[in-house]
């Protein structure tokens, strides 16, 4: 079974630090996602990667900015972080699909992080 | 412009009950769709997805869902629902123009929690 692993459950920061939400999946993915999940928005990417060192903006990359040294792990970084960045972090990854091949994502158990 | 709608924030029917979960979309051309599904404080679940040929596509856990393009939907159904199944329901559809790197962009809905009452 793919396996998304993220690194905290729940984290609570205070307003202006910087903070560290790491991702790791085990299937050899090529794809990695970040988005974030609040209540009436449904799920906004934030950033992407489709290879290492390699990223994308998604629909709301303001405020944030990803890091991605390893195949395996894809880090989310709120520079400052601010109490509009509270929320439910989603890490996914996927197989880089072929030529006209689809490919489902799969997710991490999500952090839920709380800025005071 | 891609886009998907779930027009209902929260669907309840009773054990055993058909269910339905809405879904409805946009793309400029051939459209991929998926449902995904999201168990409290946990994250989301593929069941299933369409990309070619036959409406009625079977997935995870009983689930199933009907592509019917001349009304742009892609509604989830059940044919008898569990407790079990209560949850939080989302429909994705993937843009058929590529983004970068072969990367093409999935748009979810906002989520339909689904209800099942004994």
């Amino acid at each position: 079974d793919v396996k998304v692993t993220q690194s905290s459950r729940y984290l609570v920061k205070r307003t202006g630090e910087k903070v560290f939400l790491e991702c790791v999946q085990d299937m050899d993915h090529e794809n990695m996602f970040w988005y974030r999940q609040d209540p009436g928005l449904g799920l906004r990417l934030i950033y992407f990667s489709y290879d290492v060192k390699m990223k994308e903006k998604g629909d709301i990359p303001e405020g944030y900015s990803v890091s991605r040294e390893k195949k395996e792990r894809f880090s989310l970084i709120l520079e400052s972080a601010s109490t509009n960045q509270t929320s439910m972090y989603l890490c996914a990854s996927s197989l880089l699909a072929a030529t006209g091949g689809v490919t489902e994502a799969f997710f991490g158990q999500g952090t839920r992080l709380t800025v005071v | 412009a891609q886009s998907v709608a779930q027009p209902e924030d929260q669907v309840n029917v009773a054990e055993g009950n058909p269910l339905t979960v809405k879904c409805t979309y946009s793309v400029s051309g051939n459209p991929y769709l998926f449902w995904y599904v999201q168990y409290p404080n946990r994250g989301l679940q593929f069941l299933l997805k369409y990309i070619t040929g036959d409406n009625l596509v079977k997935g995870s856990y009983g689930f199933e869902a009907e592509f019917n393009k001349s009304q742009t939907s892609f509604h989830l159904k059940k044919p008898s629902a569990l407790v079990s199944d209560s949850a939080l329901y989302f429909c994705a559809v993937r843009d058929t123009l590529p983004l970068s790197g072969g990367y093409q962009k999935v748009t979810f809905g906002i989520g339909t929690k689904l209800q099942v009452i004994p």
